[in-house]
């Protein structure tokens, strides 16, 4: 079935730090991938997506690239900020219908801490 | 647009009792999945209804159950409430149309607590 894998966290920034958390996937056909967001005590922000080999999703100064060839689609931030600490999930949704209808196949989160 | 809504926000109830959660989603969407958020277990997807009919279901037993209303308003049941079944319950609607990347907004979830 599909599958997810996050880089484990937690994970500890000064600001202005480059952000890279990795995202890895398994699935059949070509879904689309995600990167949700959530702060403390809402629920998940769609933060960007890609939907085929290439593409690449850009949110806020977030960006990942669909890189089919090793199954990942990494977040990357040049300089974060304070506000940026939260809990980043990497999310796919298979496109083939039947058992994929609905669903989204998330990463464990990665808890992410910006101390100015 | 309105973003998509649940009612209540916050749920405490008793072991072997019942719960419904309720969900509004975007306007023009059809499809209305639910998850299930511990810390344990992470996000677990539950269900997913398309204009009425359950399409889709998670590895959840069957005390967990859903509908959809016509207007797309859609509902969660949780009968006999065990302690595990505590947990941040998030729904999420989408468009679904074909050709779509089929993304998914969420709305802020229904804190359940079982005692």
């Amino acid at each position: 079935g599909d599958s997810v894998t996050q880089m484990e966290g937690p994970v500890t920034l000064s600001e202005e730090a480059f952000l890279t958390i990795n995202c890895t996937y398994t699935a059949t056909g070509y879904p689309s991938l995600f990167w949700y967001v959530q702060y403390p005590g809402e629920g998940l922000q769609l933060l960007l997506k890609a939907t085929k080999a290439d593409d690449k999703g850009s949110n806020k100064g977030f960006e990942a690239t669909y890189r089919k060839e090793t199954t990942s689609f990494h977040l990357e931030k040049g300089s974060v900020q304070v506000s940026d600490s939260a809990v980043y999930f990497c999310a796919l949704i298979s496109l083939q219908g039947g058992t994929s209808y609905g669903k989204l196949t998330f990463g464990q989160g990665t808890i992410l801490t910006v101390h100015p | 647009k309105a973003g998509v809504t649940q009612t209540p926000r916050y749920l405490i109830k008793t072991r072997g009792q019942q719960v419904t959660l309720s969900c509004s989603p975007i306007s023009g969407h059809r499809s209305v999945s639910w998850y299930q958020q511990t810390p344990g277990q992470g996000l677990q997807f539950l269900f997913e209804y398309f204009s009425e009919t359950q399409r889709n279901k998670g590895n959840f037993p069957g005390r967990f159950s859903g509908r959809q209303f016509s207007n797309s308003r859609s509902e969660m049941n949780v009968s006999t409430l065990e302690l595990g079944d505590s947990a941040l319950y998030l729904c999420a609607s989408s468009s679904s149309l074909g050709g779509g990347s089929y993304e998914q907004y969420f709305g802020p979830g229904t804190r359940l607590t079982v005692t």
